[in-house]
């Protein structure tokens, strides 16, 4: 598999701040992507996706961005709260096709302060 | 209503044996997946099934791991001779279809540990 090591990236906020997770994916072939939060203990929780036609798409409280030009995709959190913390994934179809056999980051921890 | 439920929640296991890992989809979903996850990663895609059949099983990582889904909803994955290496949290999840429109909805897991 594809990994980047065992590390995981951190993002410490203050509580009611915006948080903004970011993502590199490196094939051009992918064309859908998904963020997904994970609580310890749970399985990840489907946030948002996007496909590769559209550079931003919007939830409750969060936003999804993406750059093709880069290859890189964020994750935007409005008005950060407790609740919030949890380790954030991104994924993308990098096989291609209409599955949903993704290729997972390695994900970034969230810690919010209150 | 209910999601994707595993079962057991926990399990552990001696070198060597078998094991049987369950999972239920969200009722009314066609597609099914596996992954696997160890402990400060992502999780790593194994085998998804469309309806009865493996539709792509290219990420068992050897002949030792199998999956069924005899009627299309429940499935179970099988590990025979577990290793030490084994250990991971499996996840399974399901999604209205093979793709598209359709997400994947993660269940909680089996953490399995191979002593």
């Amino acid at each position: 598999g594809e990994s980047v090591g065992l590390h995981l990236p951190t993002l410490s906020v203050q509580e009611g701040d915006n948080s903004i997770i970011n993502c590199a994916y490196s094939n051009s072939a992918s064309d859908y992507f998904i963020w997904y939060k994970q609580e310890s203990g749970k399985g990840p929780q489907f946030i948002i996706d996007i496909r590769s036609n559209m550079d931003k798409r919007q939830g409750q409280r969060v936003t999804v961005l993406l750059n093709k030009t880069v290859k890189h995709l964020s994750l935007q959190i409005a008005a950060t709260q407790p609740g919030d913390s949890a380790v954030y994934f991104c994924a993308d179809n990098r096989y291609g096709g209409a599955t949903n056999k993704l290729i997972f980051g390695t994900g970034t921890l969230l810690a919010v302060q209150p | 209503g209910a999601g994707v439920s595993q079962t057991p929640s926990n399990k552990v296991t001696e070198k060597g044996k078998y094991v049987e890992l369950r999972c239920d989809p969200i009722s009314g979903h066609t597609a099914l997946y596996w992954y696997r996850q160890s402990l400060g990663q992502g999780p790593e895609f194994l085998i998804y099934f469309q309806g009865t059949g493996a539709a792509d099983d290219s990420g068992l990582p050897n002949d030792r791991f199998f999956a069924v889904r005899p009627e299309g909803s429940v499935s179970t994955l099988k590990i025979q001779r577990t290793e030490r290496g084994d250990s991971a949290v499996y996840l399974c999840a399901s999604s209205l279809n093979e793709g598209g429109n359709s997400p994947l909805h993660f269940g909680n897991g089996t953490r399995l540990t191979v002593t």
